[in-house]
């Protein structure tokens, strides 16, 4: 699987548009963007996954460069429960292998 | 439904003895993980189970630590003997799609 690349750390205010980049340049045609979440003290959450349209879903926005080697996580309305590790995950999604590789994420921390 | 559920949630034992984890996955997901998260080592997958049978054990950290899965419904995690470096906090995760897992709330363990 590709490796990604995420800055350590983020703040934003609450209420406003919270993007979280994320560096994927070895990414190959056939690897998903995936995003999870933690928040503090409970499992992973899944947030949204993609291949190279951009998606949305109730939670967030995913959108990815016509190269593919980036993409954005959007939170639209931060609110103060979205305060939680980010992690950017790319991997192939049709295969007998599951697994996810979480990486050291971003922690997003947001402020009211 | 009710996610996948974990026990006990918080576990203290002392060196030498043996420690059994438990999961039941959300009902009708025929894939389940295994996963270890530390300060340290940050979230690792530890092994993962389809259709109750074993598919990847290459991050099952050593003979200590044995999984099983009898049934569909119901996986064990056991190390013996436990050790104070095998404190984490064990997440079990299922999914059905591949695209995302639903993760427990994990155990968090203590050995001393």
């Amino acid at each position: 699987d590709a490796k990604t690349t995420q800055p350590p750390s983020m703040d934003c205010a609450e209420g406003r548009a919270a993007n979280l980049p994320c560096n994927h340049s070895t990414i190959s045609g056939n690897e998903y963007v995936y995003w999870y979440r933690q928040i503090h003290s409970q499992g992973p959450q899944y947030i949204i996954h993609g291949l190279k349209n951009n998606e949305t879903n109730e939670m967030a926005s995913l959108i990815i460069t016509e190269d593919r080697k980036s993409s954005t996580l959007i939170l639209p309305h931060a609110t103060l429960r979205d305060t939680a590790v980010y992690y950017c995950i790319v991997r192939v999604a049709m295969t007998p292998d599951y697994k996810l590789s979480f990486g050291a994420g971003t922690t997003v921390t947001v402020r009211a | 439904d009710a996610g996948v559920i974990q026990s006990p949630r918080h576990e203290v034992t002392e060196m030498g003895q043996e420690v059994t984890l438990r999961c039941k996955p959300i009902s009708g997901h025929d894939y389940l993980f295994w996963y270890r998260q530390t300060m340290m080592r940050g979230l690792e997958l530890l092994i993962y189970f389809n259709n109750n049978v074993p598919i990847d054990d290459s991050g099952m950290p050593e003979d200590r630590f044995s999984a099983k899965m009898p049934n569909a419904s119901f996986s064990t995690l056991k190390i013996q003997p436990s050790e104070p470096r095998d404190s984490a906090v064990y997440f079990c995760a299922s999914t059905m799609t591949g695209y995302e897992q639903y993760f427990g709330p994990g155990t968090r363990l203590t050995v001393t």
